[in-house]
């Protein structure tokens, strides 16, 4: 059983479209996270949820929505792609939202924007 | 500045050397974590371990050991006698207390590429 889950694995898609990624968790976690891994290998956090509630919100533009229907599940709504949203896109979540807390990611889902 | 720093991008061994990889930390905090995770080359974030700030202790799991040094804000992962099967990305990431009194997920350093040669 996947604890983590994304869909899909991969996605191409053109310039100017909409997508949408979905994360799933059966860990029974209150916290999940987005976080965007670039070509250069670098992850950084785009947002957090906790309890359905967004936590952070780290400096992503406006074309990236997430949404969280219940604690389980986080989607990750982009518009209007561009080149340079192409990158690995890593779901996580973590049992809370506290100091420490170890997160356990997804696979990944490769978005590639030509 | 950077709060985890991995100054080592690529690192590039034969088969049975040990290999320390370095990870340089920075926070105000006096209540922080520090992880490990590994990127093998299927893509996957592999958790190695977690250590808190008041826990110097090193630890040794197998061929791996993480050496945690406060006063100069460090923590080193060394794999010794390595294997191919090493090969991958190492992340080392900081837990710390956001800005809006939780936590903010795992800050990651830029990675270190680890290549074990045959």
């Amino acid at each position: 059983d996947t604890a983590v889950s994304q869909t899909p694995k991969y996605l191409v898609t053109q310039m100017g479209n909409d997508k949408s990624i979905k994360c799933e968790q059966n860990l029974g976690h209150d916290t999940m996270y987005w976080y965007k891994q670039d070509s250069k290998k670098f992850l950084k956090i785009m947002f957090s949820y906790n309890n359905k509630e967004l936590i952070i919100n780290e400096t992503v533009p406006n074309r990236f929505s997430p949404k969280s229907p219940d604690k389980a599940h986080l989607n990750l709504h982009i518009n209007s792609l561009e080149l340079g949203d192409s990158a690995v896109y890593f779901c996580a979540s973590s049992f809370a939202n506290r100091v420490g807390e170890k997160l356990f990611f997804g696979s990944g889902t490769q978005l590639s924007v030509l | 500045a950077q709060k985890v720093t991995q100054a080592q991008t690529e690192i590039s061994v034969v088969e049975k050397e040990d290999v320390t990889l370095d990870c340089v930390y920075e926070t105000r905090d006096t209540t922080y974590y520090l992880f490990w995770y590994k990127q093998p080359p299927s893509g996957e974030l592999v958790f190695l371990i977690r250590r808190n700030s008041f826990d110097e202790q090193n630890e040794i799991s197998g061929r791996y050991s993480w050496n945690f040094q406060k006063s100069t804000s460090s923590f080193n992962f060394t794999i010794t006698a390595s294997q191919v099967v090493d090969s991958a990305v190492y992340f080392c990431a900081l837990s710390e207390m956001y800005s809006g009194g939780g936590a903010d997920g795992l800050t990651f350093g830029k990675g270190t590429h680890l290549i074990i040669q045959p």
